[in-house]
């Protein structure tokens, strides 16, 4: 089993709709989580970080749930411009390291 | 833009040679953190270094070596190159080696092994 899971889509949604991805993770002894966008052949760029009560930044709102270990993204109002690869970033065992999921493709749709 | 600059963009080696790619932090950023990243994956982290020590490594083995000088710049040498050594590598200059700090991304080097 993959540290960090992800669908790794593609997701096709139309200019407007909601669209959520989820992410799992497999060590239980995770503090940090983040969601990294990466435009194609660019580097990831800080999306959000996750918050253990859950956090909102415009039309990204991210969730965590440690019981169940697995965190979400939900983009409202999709725009042209969210088209890209969401990557799911959670820490590893020691404090240095980053665990990155393969990522979800997005694409949306005029 | 990040701050964060790394050379060459695009590189093309013969297997078996040797390669150094070079990465400078930004402003400020104590700690630079160097990863692969394969087609269709996510990054792989390959090690740390936290005022110019190593702070941590990933699962790469010691042909993958690095460096940080005293203005926080650093490189990643890779010897005895192979064909699966192709891939885009990211640096990443973050403040302290602590996880949570956010991590700024130079725009990566595409190396191909031919």
């Amino acid at each position: 089993r993959k540290e960090v899971e992800q669908d790794p889509g593609p997701f096709n949604v139309p200019e407007g709709a909601t669209v959520a991805f989820n992410c799992t993770y497999s060590n239980s002894a995770s503090q940090s989580f983040f969601w990294y966008r990466q435009d194609c052949r660019k580097e990831p760029k800080l999306l959000m970080s996750v918050y253990s009560s859950g956090n909102e930044d415009g039309r990204f709102t991210a969730q965590l749930n440690r019981a169940s270990q697995y965190i979400s993204l939900l983009i409202r109002d999709s725009k042209l411009s969210d088209s890209a690869t969401y990557l799911c970033v959670v820490s590893g065992d020691s404090n240095y390291q980053l665990i990155w999921g393969a990522g979800t493709k997005l694409i949306i749709k005029p | 833009e990040t701050g964060v600059t790394q050379s060459p963009t695009h590189l093309i080696k013969t297997r078996g040679q040797q390669v150094t790619l070079r990465c400078s932090s930004q402003s400020g950023h104590n700690t630079v953190s160097w990863y692969q990243q394969a087609l269709g994956q996510g990054p792989q982290f390959i090690f740390q270094y936290y005022r110019e020590e190593e702070n941590g490594r990933g699962n790469f083995p010691p042909r993958f070596s690095g460096l940080q000088f005293p203005n926080y710049s650093s490189e990643l040498n890779v010897n005895a190159l192979e064909l699966d050594d192709s891939a885009l590598y990211l640096c990443a200059s973050s403040l302290q080696g602590i996880v949570g700090t956010e991590a700024f991304f130079g725009q990566g080097t595409r190396l191909t092994v031919v």
